[in-house]
């Protein structure tokens, strides 16, 4: 079954840090790989995606993803964190059938401490 | 520019009645999807809309759930009648293009509560 795995339901980490939320895929084919981001009572945000080509994806407020095809991996990275960057973070993947059909994760919170 | 725009922000309803949820995505914007999330989940797909065609709907539970978008813009979702299972947040999202590729927009949620 194609899908998307978010190992961790929160991570922690000071300000000024650097932090990485993780995020692993299982699809059949070329996975298209998304970050969002839920803020409290608001809508996701789309944060950066990964199609084709390099492997280090820039997005928004200074966020990066990695992607690790070995590793089937596609790991969120910021490299100082900011007490505003609290929020909801969801991995996506794209899943092929008939269609194609966005996968999300379960979510992981970050929480940033001042 | 005026973001995707949902309505009611919140419903609370008791089981056996009737809901609807109204969308309105950003101008322009050819695609149309509903999503549910669960507490603690992420988002799940219930149908997507290329123009006024829906064009996956395998997610949408069709003996309580329809959905429609007329004339290709607004769109909305009605569950009749609503089960306790169904309290969640319905999310509307909308994207300019068909393809996988491209981002959603999403718009604020109604959370609905069936007591």
């Amino acid at each position: 079954a194609q899908s998307v795995a978010q190992p961790e339901d929160q991570v922690n980490v000071a300000e000024g840090n650097p932090l990485t939320v993780k995020c692993t895929y299982s699809v059949s084919g070329n996975p298209y790989l998304f970050w969002y981001v839920q803020y409290p009572n608001r809508g996701l945000q789309f944060l950066l995606k990964y199609i084709t080509g390099d492997n280090l994806v820039k997005g928004s407020y200074g966020f990066e993803a990695e992607f690790n095809k070995s590793q089937t991996s596609f790991h969120l990275k910021k490299p100082s964190a900011l007490v505003s960057d609290s929020a909801l973070y969801f991995c996506a993947v794209i899943a092929w059938d008939s269609s194609y059909k966005l996968i999300f994760g379960s979510g992981t919170r970050l929480l940033v401490r001042p | 520019e005026a973001g995707v725009v949902q309505s009611p922000r919140y419903k609370i309803i008791e089981k056996k009645q009737p809901v609807a949820f109204w969308c309105n995505p950003i101008s322009g914007h050819n695609t149309l999807y509903w999503y549910r999330q669960n507490l603690g989940q992420g988002p799940e797909l219930l149908i997507r809309y290329e123009n006024e065609e829906a064009v996956d709907d395998s997610q949408l539970p069709k003996d309580r759930f329809s959905a429609e978008r007329l004339k290709g813009v607004d769109s909305t979702l009605k569950i009749q009648p609503a089960e306790l299972g169904d309290s969640a947040v319905y999310l509307c999202a909308s994207s300019l293009g068909e393809g996988a590729e491209e981002k959603l927009f999403f718009g604020s949620g109604t959370q609905l509560s069936v007591l």
